[in-house]
């Protein structure tokens, strides 16, 4: 399984931009780059994921580096809600063992300051 | 549409007892996993399925034992629960193949082996 990299915690002012990264320099043609995130005490929730071209949706949008060995999950306007661990994770759902596993990582704690 | 459902939400168990717990989904999903989480850590796989009647280790098995005997139903189940198993396992449950986006988690279940 393939590895991703993430810096342990961030801080972000609230109402501003938020980019956590994640370097994932093994990444293989069939892995999609996944992003869920995890608040206090809940099981952790889907955000975004894609393969190559940049992706938005109503949470957040994912940035992809053209050689696919980093991506950027960006939020537009942190709010308090927002402060959780953030992981970043490869999925191979096409490769021969179609396996779809989700493999975690330590994640990125992000801290929201009002 | 009530998503993934563990039962039970919290448990405490004496050293060398046994109990399962058990993981319900109602998307019709072909993928089921396991996952433990430790405090202060990222979620670890215990096992999973791709389908039923289909099972398979993940990243730490030991002392864990799982069935798909129905598609919407996952069960873990531990033989002789030892301390090092108190944790928050949760659950989760993804479509199969390409067209597969996000996984969807379970609430959790805190054990406690004392």
């Amino acid at each position: 399984d393939a590895k991703t990299t993430q810096p342990n915690s961030m801080e972000s002012n609230e109402e501003e931009p938020v980019h956590l990264p994640c370097n994932h320099s093994t990444i293989s043609g069939t892995d999609y780059i996944h992003w869920y995130r995890q608040l206090p005490s809940q099981g952790p929730e889907y955000v975004i994921h894609g393969l190559t071209s940049n992706v938005n949706n109503r949470m957040a949008s994912l940035a992809i580096a053209e050689d696919r060995k980093s991506s950027t999950l960006i939020l537009h306007r942190a709010t308090l809600r927002d402060a959780a661990v953030y992981y970043c994770i490869l999925r191979d759902v096409r490769g021969s063992s179609n396996t779809g596993k989700l493999i975690f990582g330590q994640g990125t704690t992000l801290q929201v300051k009002p | 549409n009530a998503g993934v459902t563990q039962t039970p939400k919290f448990r405490v168990l004496k050293t060398g007892q046994s109990m399962t717990l058990l993981c319900a989904q109602d998307m019709n999903h072909e993928y089921m996993y396991w996952y433990r989480q430790d405090p202060g850590m990222g979620l670890r796989l215990i096992h999973y399925s791709v389908g039923e009647g289909t099972t398979a280790k993940g990243e730490v098995p030991d002392g864990y034992n799982v069935s798909r005997l129905k598609k919407q139903n996952f069960l873990l189940g531990l033989e002789s629960a030892a301390p090092s198993q108190t944790s928050v396992y949760f659950c989760a449950s993804s479509r199969y193949g390409q067209t597969s986006t996000e996984a969807f988690f379970g609430q959790g279940t805190r054990l406690t082996v004392v």
